[in-house]
């Protein structure tokens, strides 16, 4: 299976901060990773596809970028709601999903 | 309104079997796969496997294969997660997961259920 690693685990950060979350993957997956993002008790939501693909709806201060092993997610400046826990997940086709551990984004 | 519904929160014993599920509703639920996503307490997302509604073709990640069943009953628009013994480590949050439309290349998820809490406890 195809190994995905955030970092860093937990972020500290205040509102209008730029902030970026870095996702490795074992090997080359393209540019077929999503973002999600998940406060307490809520379902995941989908913020970006395909790497750098905003997803309808999500605010433009959300982006994606990267290829092959090595993608970021970044906000550009940071709103109250965005503190929540993100995912990076790869969905290679010849291997089964795979999701980040999750980076938590706090406010400091 | 597009949405995926899930059962309520269980509560079972070790040993004891279990279907959860998930009905789709405000899209044409035998054309889009639907996923199972494992959540255990305090920890990260699990892929579990996949459904197609319209054909009942499943794929299951290595982890969960023989753990669980995955099934679907088109013609009420739902699609299940059982297990035949359950485990005090099956303990966590469940989601289903609708995988967006498209490309066979594009195995992400773009409408979630809100999640099924099992608790297993003797």
């Amino acid at each position: 299976d195809i190994q995905m690693t955030q970092s860093p685990s937990t972020l500290s950060a205040s509102v209008g901060d730029r902030v970026t979350i870095t996702c490795r993957a074992s090997q080359s997956i393209s540019s077929w990773l999503a973002w999600y993002q998940q406060k307490p008790g809520k379902a995941p939501k989908l913020l970006i596809f395909k790497a750098s693909s905003l997803e309808s709806g999500v605010p433009s201060r959300f982006s994606g970028s990267g290829s092959g092993t090595e993608f970021t997610l970044t906000i550009s400046s940071l709103q109250p709601d965005d503190f929540a826990t993100y995912y990076c997940q790869q969905y290679n086709s010849y291997s089964p999903i795979t999701f980040g551990q999750g980076t938590r984004l706090e406010i400091k | 309104e597009v949405q995926l519904v899930q059962s309520g929160a269980e509560v079972k014993k070790p040993g004891e079997s279990l279907r959860i599920s998930c009905k789709g509703s405000g899209y044409s639920f035998t054309s889009y796969w639907i996923g199972w996503v494992r959540q255990m307490p305090g920890k990260g997302l699990e892929w579990m496997g996949i459904i197609y509604p319209g054909d009942s073709d499943t794929r299951y990640s290595p982890s969960f294969q023989g753990q669980v069943t995955i099934s679907a009953d088109k013609s009420i628009s739902t699609a299940y997660l059982q297990w035949s013994s359950l485990k005090a480590s099956d303990t966590a949050m469940y989601y289903c997961a609708r995988r967006v439309a498209g490309s066979y290349l594009y195995w992400y998820f773009d409408l979630w259920g809100r999640g099924t809490l099992v608790t297993v406890s003797s």
